[in-house]
């Protein structure tokens, strides 16, 4: 989705922190949503967040909303090998979740 | 855990042929997706159903795909005739309500189309 951006790839260190990010577009979004997809797979729902909150954290997830410009983060930390896929950020628009290109994770160990 | 249920996991087929998908949403789930999902993309909405209705086909390839959810519980997905650019991974996710609010995946359908 072209209004949905974010890098392609990330490399870390197994045990260090990854920061995920995403610019989005639609400023009336209700929810912004991460997503997560191992090779071959489905897409699994990692975690969203609520418009009106700045911050939400779930165990080894952080994720930070600044509404103002439009950006969204996802943060692991004590990233392991098993976190190695490829994460989409998605906002809600009409209804419909527009989502992202992906963002390549790669632990290294 | 309560899943979104998708067959074949993989089909191969020719060119010009009829291609099918089944999904199977969550229980209670009155919306269901179909996306599509081009190598090295993002997922893209083919169309949207409530209950047995549709509420959003506009990005779906009307002259080739077809889609259906009958009783408003499982849906098909359909291609017919297959071209080479249809080869994707096609993905169904349900919603307990219209509004995008946590859809959850299934595993999809990797099609190719040779």
């Amino acid at each position: 989705g072209e209004d949905v951006e974010q890098s392609l790839f990330l490399s870390v260190r197994e045990g260090d922190s990854s920061v995920i990010n995403c610019t989005y577009t639609d400023s009336s979004s209700t929810y912004l949503y991460w997503y997560k997809q191992e090779p071959g797979a489905g897409l699994q729902l990692l975690t969203y967040i609520f418009s009106n909150m700045d911050m939400k954290q779930d165990q080894r997830l952080t994720v930070l909303l600044n509404k103002k410009d439009k950006h969204l983060s996802l943060r692991i930390a004590d990233t392991q090998t098993g976190d190695s896929a490829i994460y989409f950020c998605a906002e809600t628009q009409g209804g419909k979740l527009i989502f992202g290109q992906g963002t390549e994770l790669s632990v290294k160990p | 855990e309560a899943e979104v249920a998708q067959s074949p996991r993989y089909k191969i087929t020719e060119k010009s042929q009829a291609v099918a998908f089944w999904c199977d949403p969550i229980s209670g789930h009155a919306t269901l997706y179909w996306y599509r999902q081009i190598l090295g993309q993002g997922p893209e909405l083919l169309v949207q159903f409530q209950d047995e209705s549709v509420v959003d086909d506009s990005q779906l390839p009307k002259d080739r795909f077809s889609a259906e959810r009958l009783k408003g519980v499982d849906s098909t997905l359909k291609i017919q005739p297959a071209e080479l650019g249809d080869s994707a991974m096609y993905l169904c996710a349900s919603s307990l309500e219209g509004t995008g609010f946590r859809a959850f995946f299934g595993q999809g359908t990797r099609l190719t189309v040779v």
